[in-house]
């Protein structure tokens, strides 16, 4: 079984400015991915950023980073920039692959609020 | 390509009806599954699918059915609905690689009065 934790509920940053986000995950299996989802007032999921557990270098998509520490179960995002429009919520979410399962469990959430 | 396409995409519903909520792909992907997203939290595994004929369940599978005839196709039963099934509902995809391949439905959002 796998578990997300996402221990902010909110964060406020300033526009222009980079945040991070933080998330834990649990998990025995020895393969496993990890993502992070961004959800707008919209409600649609977008899928942001993945990061395969053998992965030895950290991914970046544009301006969206994710710090992968494997030893502290640790896949924190990093939103370089920020721009209002990056206002949403924010989902960190992981799949075990050593089993045929490959269904994604979801942390709670982190909303995200960018001010001018 | 259309990907994950959910039907309705509002319902409103009265305490003990039933009804079906639609999902279908077109990227041929192996792996289907039903979530549900209640207010201010994340989303929650309610069954799965990884082929034709295969389903299985998942964190809170009760009050729900699922069947999968075609690859397609993964509808949704809910059968005497409760007002603790309103939320919203997200049908995804993904092949069997897993990876970034994972296809969200739009949601349904489902009120039960």
């Amino acid at each position: 079984a796998q578990k997300i934790t996402q221990t902010q509920p909110g964060m406020f940053v300033q526009e222009k400015e980079a945040v991070t986000l933080d998330c834990t995950y649990d998990t025995s299996d020895q393969s496993y991915g990890l993502f992070w989802y961004k959800q707008p007032s919209s409600g649609e999921m977008i899928f942001l950023i993945y990061q395969g557990s053998y992965d030895e270098q950290n991914a970046t998509e544009g301006r969206y980073s994710l710090n992968f520490q494997k030893a502290r179960k640790s896949a924190n995002l990093v939103i370089s920039a920020s721009q209002l429009g990056d206002s949403a919520m924010y989902f960190c979410a992981m799949v075990g692959m050593d089993t045929g399962r490959r269904a994604l469990t979801f942390g709670s959430g982190t909303r995200l609020q960018v001010q001018p | 390509n259309a990907g994950v396409t959910q039907t309705p995409k509002f319902r409103i519903l009265k305490i003990g009806q039933s009804m079906t909520l639609q999902c279908t792909q077109d990227m041929n992907h192996n792996y289907m599954y039903w979530y549900r997203q209640d207010p201010g939290m994340g989303l929650k595994l309610i069954y799965y699918s990884v082929g034709a004929g295969i389903t299985d369940k998942g964190e809170v599978p009760n009050g729900y059915n699922v069947s999968r005839s075609t690859t397609e196709d993964f509808p949704l039963r809910l059968e005497l609905a409760a007002p603790s099934q309103t939320s919203v509902y997200f049908c995804a995809s993904s092949s069997k690689s897993g990876g970034g391949g994972y296809t969200f439905g739009s949601g349904t959002r489902l009120t039960v009065v």
